[in-house]
């Protein structure tokens, strides 16, 4: 079955404590971005990378990296988390490199709640 | 800057009512245009897309029409279903030197059986 994964699902830490929220997909595509949602803010986009090594920052990169090794996984580090980063995470995907003519299979989501 | 703007919610209405869903857009050159729709604890799936002015997208009784001169692409169902209770998202797509999708902020609707 084609399909994001993210894990985990939900995640309470404590502010200063590194963190890795991973995702994988299986459908070989090239395009894979962050989104954090945020009551009446939508979706921001946090970063994007259209290809294996090849990564650029959203609107909101700020606290924020990614690594993009393998063309399924692309992993979101929060390397000092702060209360201001509690939100829901998405991670989704795209075929092609023009992925805005693309639907984005979105994974279900990470609920991170920094103390 | 690019951007979207769609309705506040809650939108809420009687099962088998008329929806529309406003959205309005502001891009430079020609943007591909979506809508979302978020079921309650999953993530986006898309709904419909057209990729070109007077295009229109349709899916599951939804649609929407790419309407340049207005720069709007509007939601619209005839008869609303208790299970379209959702969040939906307008969002467009520009390719110049990167690949950027922005999302509106999303419109929650409730339907009352």
């Amino acid at each position: 079955e084609a399909q994001v994964t993210q894990n985990p699902r939900y995640l309470i830490t404590v502010t200063g404590k590194k963190l890795t929220v991973t995702c994988s997909q299986n459908m070989n595509h090239e395009y894979m971005s962050w989104y954090r949602q945020d009551p009446g803010l939508g979706l921001r986009q946090i970063y994007y990378s259209m290809n294996v090594e090849v990564t650029d920052k959203g609107d909101v990169p700020e606290g924020y990296k990614v690594s993009r090794k393998e063309k399924r996984n692309f992993p979101l580090i929060l390397e000092s988390p702060s209360p201001n980063q509690t939100s829901l995470y998405f991670c989704a995907s795209s075929s092609g490199l023009r992925a805005t003519n693309e639907k984005l299979f979105f994974g279900s989501g990470t609920q991170l709640s920094v103390l | 800057g690019d951007s979207v703007t769609q309705m506040e919610g809650p939108v809420t209405l009687s099962e088998e009512a008329f929806l529309t869903i406003n959205c309005t857009y502001t891009a430079t050159g020609y943007p591909s245009l979506f809508w979302y729709v978020q079921y309650p604890g999953e993530g986006l799936q898309l709904l419909l897309k057209a990729t070109k002015a007077d295009d229109k997208g349709s899916n599951k009784g939804f649609e929407a029409t790419y309407r340049k001169e207005t720069t709007s692409f509007h939601l619209e169902k005839g008869s609303v279903q208790v299970s379209d209770s959702a969040v939906y998202f307008c969002a467009l797509g520009l390719y110049s030197s990167a690949s950027k999708i922005i999302f509106g902020s999303g419109t929650r609707l409730s339907i009352r059986p």
